[in-house]
């Protein structure tokens, strides 16, 4: 079974600056699959970045950027530039890339940016 | 092209009636999950359909949670009788095969 841990309850962001939202995961599985999802208040879940377990270089999209350390089993989410529209709760999730594409997810970390 | 649909947005029941959530996925994705999302235990999955086959439901709470996927482009929750408890967010997502799964809006349910 995998696990997903997200320490941060929440977090304070000034506007422009950068934020890490930390991700430990826990799987006997070799082949998985790292997500981030977003929610805003008006409750989409919205994709926002993956991160295979094979791929060598951390995965990029825009202002978000996952920091992948295979060997802590750690994959956080940097978000560069903070605007207030980031303001929402960040999902780590992770899914088996065998024969089960089941998704868990974290507990989720609130982020909010400030002004 | 049209993301993940699902209705009702939003869902007032009383306990004991039926209640259908519906849900269609992305065109083109074989892929469809149901999931539920509490304040106590956060988002889980409940059940999830391979080319219209359900394929693990191990998350699905108790014999009054169903769900169908008559066709690639349909699928259905039901919860038959409803209760307070149930209140929360059911989302559906669709992938393509091992693909980034797309969420729907969810349906908010309450249960009175």
């Amino acid at each position: 079974a995998q696990k997903i841990t997200q320490t941060q309850p929440g977090m304070f962001v000034q506007e422009k600056e950068a934020v890490t939202l930390d991700c430990t995961y826990d799987t006997s599985d070799q082949s998985y699959g790292l997500f981030w999802y977003k929610q805003p208040s008006s409750g989409e879940m919205i994709f926002l970045i993956y991160q295979g377990s094979y791929d060598e270089q951390n995965a990029t999209e825009g202002r978000y950027s996952l920091n992948f350390q295979k060997a802590r089993k750690s994959a956080n989410l940097v978000i560069s530039a903070s605007q207030l529209g980031d303001s929402a709760m960040y999902f780590c999730a992770m899914s088996p890339r065998s024969n089960d594409y089941k998704l868990s997810f974290g507990a989720g970390t609130t982020v909010t940016v400030r002004a | 092209d049209a993301g993940v649909i699902q209705s009702p947005r939003h869902e007032v029941t009383e306990m004991g009636q039926e209640v259908t959530l519906r849900c269609k996925p992305i065109s083109g994705h074989d892929y469809l999950f149901w999931y539920r999302q509490t304040m106590m235990r956060g988002l889980e999955l409940l059940i999830y359909f391979n080319n219209n086959v359900p394929i693990d439901d191990s998350g699905m709470p108790e014999d009054r949670f169903s769900a169908k996927m008559p066709n690639a482009s349909f699928s259905t929750l039901k919860i038959q009788p409803s209760e307070p408890r149930d209140s929360a967010v059911y989302f559906c997502a669709s992938s393509r095969g091992t693909d980034t799964q797309y969420f729907g809006p969810g349906t908010r349910l309450t249960v009175l």
